[in-house]
């Protein structure tokens, strides 16, 4: 079973402040990595993908991956109470094997609470 | 460019009955997904499509469940009898097939929210 892990949360984070969400992964293989954000009601909305070691950076988001230890995180800056939502790491497990890609294994969410 | 398209957005339905949920993919997106969420809880895959063909179907509760993507565009899914624990969010999501190892970025509809009482 390829497993997905986030902390649940409740995460409180003061407005203007920097947000940090974690994810670890159970596929050592995979290869593709998101970030999806996904108000109360709504579905989810892609944020950030990220397919290399390293740090990808995306107006006030940053998603970082290290392989090597199955661990990606989502950094928002300036955190604004409009980032208050769940956010979702999804992972593709396994290795790309051509075509399109397979279906995406998620963790619970984080829920992310920004005070004003 | 247009997003995924999903109807109906909420279903109210009583146990046993059938229901069933339509998705209009991106235009060009080959790719097709049904997933269904839990509340609390991420979505799970259900079903993909590459063009007309089920290509992974290994999570569909195939006894009561079935999906269609007959002319590779539109696609549906199916509920029939449907059971109290069904009651979920339904995803319908599409992606384009790009042929690399990167790129499969997965474009979500607005779901279809059924009630089974």
């Amino acid at each position: 079973q390829k497993e997905v892990e986030q902390n649940s949360g409740p995460l409180s984070v003061p407005e203007g402040a920097i947000a940090s969400l974690n994810c670890t992964y159970s596929d050592r293989v995979s290869q593709s990595f998101f970030w999806y954000r996904q108000y109360s009601g709504k579905s989810p909305e892609l944020i950030m993908s990220i397919y290399s070691n390293g740090d990808k950076e995306d107006g006030r988001f940053t998603a970082q991956l290290n392989k090597a230890s199955q661990y990606v995180s989502l950094l928002i800056r300036d955190s604004q109470p409009s980032d208050s939502a769940t956010y979702l790491c999804a992972v593709i497990p396994g290795a790309y094997s051509g075509g399109g890609a397979d279906g995406l294994t998620f963790g619970k969410g984080t829920h992310l609470i920004i005070q004003p | 460019e247009a997003g995924v398209v999903q109807s109906p957005r909420y279903k109210i339905i009583e146990k046993k009955q059938p229901v069933a949920f339509w998705c209009n993919p991106i235009s060009g997106h080959n790719t097709l997904y049904w997933y269904r969420q839990n509340l609390g809880q991420g979505p799970e895959l259900l079903i993909r499509y590459e063009n007309e063909e089920a290509v992974d179907d290994s999570q569909l509760p195939k006894d009561r469940f079935s999906a269609e993507r007959l002319k590779g565009v539109d696609s549906t899914l199916k509920i029939q009898p449907a059971e109290l624990g069904d009651s979920a969010v339904y995803l319908c999501a599409s992606s384009p097939t790009k042929g690399l190892a990167g790129g499969h970025e997965q474009f979500f509809g607005p779901g279809t929210r059924l009630t089974v009482l």
